[in-house]
């Protein structure tokens, strides 16, 4: 019954390579975003869907690209993975209301180390 | 850039005290939430106030925002052990597509 589950939790690859994080979320929520934390905690957004629509991506290098079937799943593929890629990452979803507010339920977290 | 700046990075408090986090921020704000994240897991939403409010309590927290200094602080009060995490601002500016902005987080330990 987990809320935004991501797969796998732990990802340890090689330099070159290309991998993919998985996130399903079960709130009914219409957002989804990925954000990238680094070793120094800094939480930085990376990508934001609507409805299967892309509204936020922000100045991330276009080997991440990311792809939303439809508005529970959002999943990150990452191609020719450099060193600087190793962080955590993390899927999170919110129901944008008319409210405005935009409340975030986040993930457990992808910690990707690339070698 | 970076919205929330928060202090200080690091708290190392006794059970039972009080603890203190004050954020900053640059920008107008439709509203501004602080999360916690406990070491090895995700964020959890903690509180949101809106930029209308000045202070919100929940349970033994304590947010209150200054619009005029933009500055946001959390208090949380008789502190216990498993109160042991970081602490992250966030900032919502509130248009269409916007996004969270987070700080730099502030790490809090409370010493049994």
């Amino acid at each position: 019954d987990t809320a935004v589950s991501q797969t796998p939790k732990y990802l340890v690859t090689q330099m070159g390579n290309d991998k993919s994080i998985k996130c399903e979320q079960n709130l009914g929520h219409d957002t989804m975003y990925w954000y990238k934390q680094d070793s120094k905690k800094f939480l930085k957004i990376m990508f934001s869907y609507n409805n299967k629509e892309l509204i936020i991506n922000e100045t991330v290098p276009n080997r991440f690209s990311p792809k939303s079937p439809d508005k529970a799943h959002l999943n990150l593929h990452i191609n020719s993975l450099e060193l600087g890629d190793s962080a955590v990452y993390f899927c999170a979803s919110s129901h944008s209301g008319i409210s405005g507010a935009n409340v975030l339920t986040f993930g457990a977290g992808s910690r990707l180390t690339v070698l | 850039s970076q919205q929330g700046e928060e202090d200080p990075q690091a708290l190392s408090i006794q059970e039972g005290e009080n603890a203190t986090m004050n954020c900053s921020y640059k920008t107008s704000i439709n509203n501004l939430q602080w999360y916690r994240q406990n070491s090895g897991r995700g964020l959890v939403h903690l509180i949101l106030i809106r930029s209308n409010e000045r202070e919100k309590h929940s349970g033994r927290l304590r947010v209150t925002l200054d619009t005029s200094k933009k500055s946001s602080s959390l208090l949380i009060t008789a502190s216990r052990a498993a109160d042991t995490a970081s602490y992250f601002c966030a900032t919502d500016a509130g248009t269409s597509g916007s996004r969270l902005t987070f700080g730099e987080g502030t790490q809090l330990t409370v010493n049994p």
